[in-house]
């Protein structure tokens, strides 16, 4: 069973139309959770790091909040050069600093 | 600074060819970490370093895989033979003093 779920999968959006994304944890206990942005042929990219339930952190269009199960990625009015993959990661006390990836959600905006 | 740098960005061979894949950290960091991504399994931990020291191997598939860090600025890792089932997208990663990770652009891995 994966310790870290993306939903949805893919998501295509219209330029302007606000949505979320959902990252769920089912870790015993984190140390901190990661957003990240990879483009096709690229490394992902740092987005945002939460470390307790109730924390948000922006960044342009982006806004990333944490529960005690799970993690939202707010895209507000997005814009064309927001498509990529979404992915998002999980930090556990016992696993040293090492990351435990969600598969992602793949994002679309199209003018 | 220049980030994460890794090399061959691309590397094709054959089945039961050895390959080695290169990482530069960024300078300053001291954790350094090997992903392995593909479409299956998505994005997964290999191996990581802290201070050129290896911490935890257990995501290194099996005795092919092996992973060196001789000084701050070079890790290698090393398939050998190299099969089919290999193939995938290898990141390098290194983390500094905030707890955030860095990844280099990736070396493609195709085995034939």
């Amino acid at each position: 069973e994966d310790q870290v779920t993306q939903s949805p999968e893919a998501l295509r959006l219209q330029e302007g139309e606000s949505s979320s994304l959902n990252c769920s944890y089912t870790v015993s206990g984190l140390r901190g959770l990661f957003w990240y942005r990879q483009d096709p042929g690229k490394g992902p990219e740092f987005l945002f790091t939460l470390y307790s339930a109730g924390e948000e952190k922006e960044k342009e269009r982006l806004k990333a909040t944490l529960t005690k199960k799970e993690s939202f990625l707010h895209i507000t009015a997005p814009k064309p050069e927001d498509s990529a993959t979404y992915l998002c990661a999980v930090q556990e006390p016992n696993s040293g600093y090492a990351l435990n990836f969600g598969k992602g959600t793949s994002l679309l905006v199209t003018p | 600074d220049a980030g994460v740098i890794q090399s061959p960005r691309h590397e094709v061979t054959e089945m039961g060819q050895e390959v080695t894949l290169r990482c530069k950290p960024i300078s300053g960091h001291d954790y350094l970490f090997w992903y392995r991504q593909t479409m299956m399994r998505g994005l997964e931990l290999l191996i990581y370093f802290n201070n050129n020291v290896p911490i935890d191997d257990s995501g290194m598939p099996e005795d092919r895989f092996s992973a060196k860090m001789p000084n701050a600025s070079f890790s290698t890792l090393k398939i050998q033979p190299s099969e089919p089932r290999d193939s995938a997208v290898y990141f390098c990663a290194s983390r500094g003093g905030k707890n955030e990770q860095y990844f280099g652009p990736g070396t493609r891995l195709t085995v034939t």
